[in-house]
């Protein structure tokens, strides 16, 4: 697509459920990154796919969060059992590759998660 | 790993006046630093970028400038204009995925 899609562009779930967070990210790029950004907070990091794997799992926030990419595109982040400070945008971001020449990022509008 | 600060995190200037947000960063294997903007409710918007084997870049009323001895780098934004209101990050990528600095809230009074 011509840029990084995200949905659902807003979520309201109630606390204990679990969310899929779908991102479909520019086509040809094999890096695909997830951040989460609090409401007026900055980006915090959460993982990073290079193709299918994810080398770097630091950022994830505890064991309810996964996420997955299959197929080299599609990613979608996971959190069970939500709670209430997991409120916050999920910006997904693709680029052509990590440590490629002309590395430019490029972010998506994020998915709103609100948990009640 | 990586650790970006930037400053300032608020930053009033008088539309046609010049902005100034400084970054530095840790670790001297980081290459590349872009600048994104993010306006209200939505996702954030390269504006600008440089790689460590260039000073200063300019695209007309932006520029980035870096010093590698020093790891810092400032984007200016001359010429302000109320359309430039919006959240501002830096960040770097070397070896660890794309780190940011915590945003400066630029806003351009009229």
């Amino acid at each position: 697509g011509a840029g990084v899609s995200q949905s659902p562009s807003n979520k309201v779930t109630e606390k204990g459920k679990d969310v899929e967070l779908r991102c479909d990210p520019i086509s040809g790029h094999t890096a695909l990154y997830w951040y989460r950004q609090s409401l007026g907070q900055g980006l915090e990091f959460l993982i990073y796919f290079q193709g299918n794997s994810a080398p770097d799992k630091s950022g994830l926030p505890s064991d309810r969060f996964s996420a997955e990419r299959t197929g080299g595109s599609v990613s979608t982040l996971t959190i069970q059992r939500t709670q209430q400070e997991d409120s916050a945008v999920y910006l997904c971001a693709s680029s052509l590759g990590w440590k490629v020449s002309g590395n430019t990022i490029y972010f998506g509008e994020g998915s709103w998660l609100t948990v009640v | 790993g990586e650790n970006v600060e930037q400053h300032p995190s608020t930053l009033s200037v008088q539309e046609g006046d010049s902005a100034v947000i400084k970054c530095t960063y840790s670790d001297s294997a980081s290459n590349y630093f872009p600048w994104y903007k993010q306006e209200l409710g939505k996702g954030p918007q390269l504006i600008i970028d440089i790689r460590s084997n260039v000073g200063e870049k300019k695209d007309q009323r932006i520029a980035v400038t870096l010093n590698k001895t020093a790891k810092h780098f400032s984007l200016h934004i001359t010429e302000t204009q109320p359309e430039d209101s919006a959240v501002y990050f830096c960040a770097a990528i070397g070896n660890t995925p794309l780190v940011f600095g915590k945003g400066t809230r630029l806003s351009v009074i009229a």
